[in-house]
């Protein structure tokens, strides 16, 4: 069974800090992914990677920043976290026929 | 910019009813789709994924594709209160590139009422 971890189920971090979440895969895939889900807006893809240390922009990236220094595992940055950055973060990876494997989510809260 | 729209919903259905969920996309190269199941609070679940046009049954689940008309549904037969959830349609283009990614439609909460 495809695996994906991520860090935290629940975040809680104040305006201003630097917020560290992270992704860990256990099936050698090359492509990960970050997204968001808001109620009413659905899955925003915020960055993917294809690649260690190759990254791509989504469809809403400003305000965060991605790392990828081992294949197995990929992190998003919030450089400084925003009370408007408030949402359930999932990351993803890619499987041998497209289909994407979910992580548990975090759900970031910023006060 | 590439679309999939989905009912929104929500949906209710009596349990033992065949529940059917839809959705078309605008992209004509998209090749592969997908459908999850998110129970609330909870990630998104694959649940069935489908290539070419036609049936593809899997248990209680049938996924149809009309890649003609650019549509694909989901049903559900014999629906339980356990499928009670938000169901999300993907779809994506020809395998092979390395900036794959899928565009998801906003999802159809399903009900199923004992």
């Amino acid at each position: 069974d495809v695996k994906v971890t991520q860090s935290s189920r629940y975040l809680v971090k104040r305006t201003g800090e630097k917020v560290f979440l992270e992704c860990v895969q256990d099936m050698d895939h090359e492509n990960m992914f970050w997204y968001r889900q808001d109620p009413g807006l659905g899955l925003r893809l915020i960055y993917f990677s294809y690649d260690v240390k190759m990254k791509e922009k989504g469809d809403i990236p400003e305000g965060y920043s991605v790392s990828r220094e081992k294949k197995e595992r990929f992190s998003l940055i919030l450089e400084s976290a925003s009370t408007n950055q408030t949402s359930m973060y999932l990351c993803a990876s890619r499987g041998d026929r497209d289909e994407q494997y979910f992580g548990p989510g975090t759900r970031l809260t910023v006060t | 910019q590439k679309e999939v729209e989905q009912n929104s919903g929500p949906l209710s259905v009596p349990e033992g009813a065949i529940a059917s969920l839809n959705c078309t996309y605008s992209d004509r190269g998209s090749q592969s789709f997908f459908w999850y199941r998110q129970y609330s609070g909870k990630s998104p679940e694959l649940i069935m994924s489908i290539y070419s046009n036609g049936d593809k049954e899997d248990g209680r689940f049938t996924a149809q594709l009309n890649k003609a008309s650019q549509y694909v549904s989901l049903l559900i037969r014999d629906s339980q209160p356990s499928d009670s959830a938000t169901y999300l349609c993907a779809g994506g283009p020809n395998s092979g590139g390395s900036n794959y990614k899928l565009t998801f439609g906003k999802g159809t909460l399903l009900t199923v009422n004992p």
